[in-house]
C-alpha cells in the first residue's frame, strides 16, 4: 500500500492564479480530510469528506473548494490564490470508527 | 471558546532523560483524544489514541499518555527519550462528526 499521496510536494503561486492539490488513498478509507498548518498554529481543518459524494466544511473553508467523486480521491481547489494562503497543506483519510487519521505528505504551497 | 492547549512551544532534554509534554483540551463532554508526531518535512504520524477505559494508554515508540478528567489534561510521558525522538509533537482532540482539532504542537529538541 501506498497510504496517502499528495502531489505536487511543492509549488509557487502568483496571486490570482488557481491550482489543484491533488490526494489519493489506497486503504478504501471513507473519511477523507484537507488540513493547512501554519508555522506555530497547529492544523486547522479545511474540508473533510465522509464518503463520496459527500463533503463538508471544517475550521476555515474559504477561498477552498473541494470534491469526491471517487473514494480514493479528495482533491483540493484553490481559487484566485491569495498571500494568505501560503501554507503546508496535508491530506489525511480514516476509516470510520477507528479515528486513526493516516497523513499524506504534505504540499508547500507559497502564494507571492 | 473550544479549545486544545500545548502551553510549551518549545522543550529540550537531555538523551536518556524523562519526557513528559503536556495538553489540556476545552469542550463540554470528554472527547477522543490523540498524540500525533510529525518529523521534520513529514506528515503526522499517529502515537497513541484514547476513547475510554483505563485512564493510561500506551503507544508506540516507548510512549504512554494519561488521560485526567479532572484537569481536562491528556499529558504524553516517556521515561527515556532518545537522539530520534526529537520532533514536532501534537495532540488532537476528535468530536462527533469525525472532526478533528489540533494543538499548536511542542518542539522536542534532544541533546546528546
Amino acid at each position: 500500500n501506498a497510504g496517502v499521496t499528495q502531489t505536487p510536494k511543492f509549488r509557487i503561486l502568483k496571486i490570482g492564479q488557481s491550482m489543484t492539490l491533488q490526494c489519493t488513498q489506497d486503504m478504501n478509507h471513507n473519511y477523507m480530510y484537507w488540513y493547512r498548518q501554519d508555522p506555530g498554529m497547529g492544523l486547522k481543518l479545511i474540508y473533510y469528506s465522509v464518503g463520496a459524494g459527500i463533503t463538508d466544511k471544517g475550521e476555515v473553508p474559504n477561498g477552498y473548494n473541494v470534491s469526491r467523486s471517487t473514494t480514493e480521491d479528495f482533491p483540493l481547489r484553490l481559487e484566485l490564490a491569495a498571500p494568505s494562503q501560503t501554507s503546508v497543506y496535508f491530506c489525511a483519510s480514516m476509516t470510520s470508527g477507528n479515528y486513526e487519521q493516516y497523513f499524506g505528505p504534505g504540499t508547500r504551497l507559497t502564494v507571492t | 471558546a473550544q479549545s486544545v492547549t500545548q502551553p510549551d512551544i518549545h522543550i529540550t532534554v537531555s538523551e536518556g532523560a524523562s519526557l513528559e509534554l503536556r495538553c489540556n483540551y476545552s469542550y463540554g463532554a470528554t472527547p477522543y483524544l490523540f498524540w500525533y508526531v510529525q518529523s521534520p518535512g513529514q506528515g503526522l504520524q499517529l502515537l497513541l489514541k484514547y476513547f475510554s477505559g483505563d485512564t493510561l494508554v500506551q503507544g508506540i515508540k516507548g510512549f504512554e499518555a494519561e488521560f485526567k478528567r479532572s484537569q481536562s489534561s491528556f499529558n504524553l510521558r516517556k521515561p527515556s527519550v532518545h537522539w530520534s525522538d526529537a520532533a514536532e509533537y501534537f495532540c488532537a482532540v476528535g468530536l462527533t462528526g469525525n472532526q478533528f482539532y489540533f494543538g499548536t504542537g511542542t518542539s522536542l529538541t534532544v541533546i546528546p
